[in-house]
């Protein structure tokens, strides 16, 4: 089945810094890759997602890139603020189903 | 527009007893993922409901099972709970269409302690 694996499991960036998160994924068969942003005791909610015929999107502080030859896809928030303090999972399609990577938990310092 | 909604919001329930979580798709949504979120751990897929059919099943044993009826709304079942069963449940709708995946919109979960 698909794997994916993400990192860092933690990050701590000072506010106005950009941040970085990393996942791999093993199907490279899988077209489509988004972001999920979970606040503490919320939901996870969609961000941002790409599908595999463009290389990177953008939206506002939000950029997802897409390596499908390396079989790797980032996402990039710019100017970091206090809210976006929270956990974010990166998903690979199997099928119809998401696998998750298991997080990464994102501290924007004032 | 409708959200996804579940019920209830917390539950607690004793080793050995079955527990019922109910969850309303989106409004326009036709598919309805299981998802277990232990604390600390990303979501990981338990079983995937189209056209009232399973449709795809992660590792989890039968004793987790689910409903989808008309309406799109779903059900999940879990027979003879164990301590390890404690978690967050989130339920998820998309729109499946011709081809290809379109995005999980979730609800907020179930919190289910056994005790």
């Amino acid at each position: 089945g698909e794997n994916v694996e993400q990192h860092p499991s933690t990050l701590s960036v000072q506010e106005g810094d950009s941040a970085v998160i990393k996942c791999t994924y093993s199907d490279s068969a899988s077209n489509y890759f988004p972001w999920y942003k979970q606040e503490l005791g919320k939901r996870p909610q969609l961000i941002i997602d790409i599908r595999s015929n463009v290389g990177e999107k953008k939206d506002q502080r939000i950029a997802v890139t897409l390596n499908k030859t390396a079989k790797h896809f980032s996402l990039h928030i710019t100017e970091t603020q206090p809210e976006d303090s929270a956990v974010y999972f990166c998903a690979s399609p199997r099928s119809y189903q998401l696998t998750f990577g298991k997080g990464t938990k994102l501290s924007v310092i004032p | 527009e409708t959200g996804v909604t579940q019920s209830p919001t917390h539950l607690i329930k004793t080793r050995g007893q079955q527990v019922t979580l109910r969850c309303s798709s989106q409004s326009g949504h036709n598919t309805v993922s299981w998802y277990q979120q232990a604390l600390g751990q990303g979501p990981q897929f338990i079983f995937q409901y189209y056209r009232e059919e399973e449709n795809g099943r992660g590792n989890f044993p039968p004793r987790f099972s689910g409903l989808q009826f008309p309406n799109y709304s779903s059900e999940l079942n879990v027979n003879a709970l164990e301590l390890d069963d404690s978690a967050l449940y989130l339920c998820a709708s998309s729109l499946r269409l011709g081809g290809g995946n379109s995005p999980l919109h979730f609800g907020n979960g179930t919190r289910l302690t056994v005790t």
